[in-house]
């Protein structure tokens, strides 16, 4: 099993440009995640997915967009970069089937590391 | 908010001593986790606490829990230059609209490095 992957491993963006960031897991996991980690800041969830088709809003969407086509991969979109969008981000999921979000194991992957100029 | 906090910020020991680190947080939990990240690396689960359970174990790895204090710590015994990383807690409650939408919030992390 590979685990929770992410493409691309690292980008530079001009402020304006689009991208999309893809996570896959190979778990059959029903819970996916993506949080973003800031210097001394932790890492804070931008949005969530509980199943295919599924998508809700965390702590820090404003900026990102993202989609749930297939249940193994969890979209992220950067429709318009500024710099305040530099970080890195980390795509995680979980089994789904404890009771509820947060209250089981998340897996992580390797993170994409994103400069905008 | 509910956010873990950890101390301290950066610890530094020798190989073979035992490292503690701490995490308090503000409000009540439903669990309470511990990750490690290696250097560009992504975060992994070491082991979850649920709010009833006062003590875990595993490997050298020993997590408590008292929410009377509202405060965990991690003891990793005889450490090894390998567990040299940064370490997590994150908290999970119910976030502001209750019912099952919990909320997983991570600390700043305790940097650890253990000297060979």
């Amino acid at each position: 099993n590979a685990g929770v992957t992410q493409t691309p491993k690292f980008r530079v963006l001009k402020t304006g440009q689009s991208m999309t960031l893809l996570c896959a897991q190979d778990m059959n996991h029903e819970y996916m995640y993506w949080y973003r980690q800031d210097p001394g800041m932790g890492l804070r969830l931008i949005h969530y997915s509980v199943g295919e088709g599924t998508t809700a809003k965390g702590e820090v969407p404003d900026g990102y967009n993202v989609s749930r086509l297939k249940k193994q991969n969890f979209l992220l979109g950067l429709e318009s970069a500024a710099p305040s969008q530099t970080s890195v981000y980390f795509c995680a999921s979980s089994y789904g089937q404890a009771g509820g979000l947060y209250q089981e194991t998340q897996y992580f992957g390797p993170g994409t590391r994103l400069l905008v100029l | 908010s509910q956010q873990g906090e950890e101390d301290p910020q950066a610890l530094s020991i020798q190989e073979g001593e035992n490292a503690t680190m701490n995490c308090s947080y503000k409000t009540s939990i439903n669990n309470l986790q511990w990750y490690r990240q290696n250097s560009g690396r992504g975060l992994v689960h070491l082991i979850l606490i649920r709010s009833n359970e006062r003590e875990k174990h595993s490997g050298r790895l020993r997590v408590t829990l008292d929410t009377s204090k509202k405060s965990s710590s991690l003891l990793i015994t005889a450490s090894r230059a390998a567990d040299t990383a940064s370490y997590f807690c994150a908290t999970a409650g119910r976030g502001k609209s209750g019912g099952s939408n919990y909320k997983l919030t991570f600390g700043k992390g305790t940097l650890l490095t253990v000297n060979p």
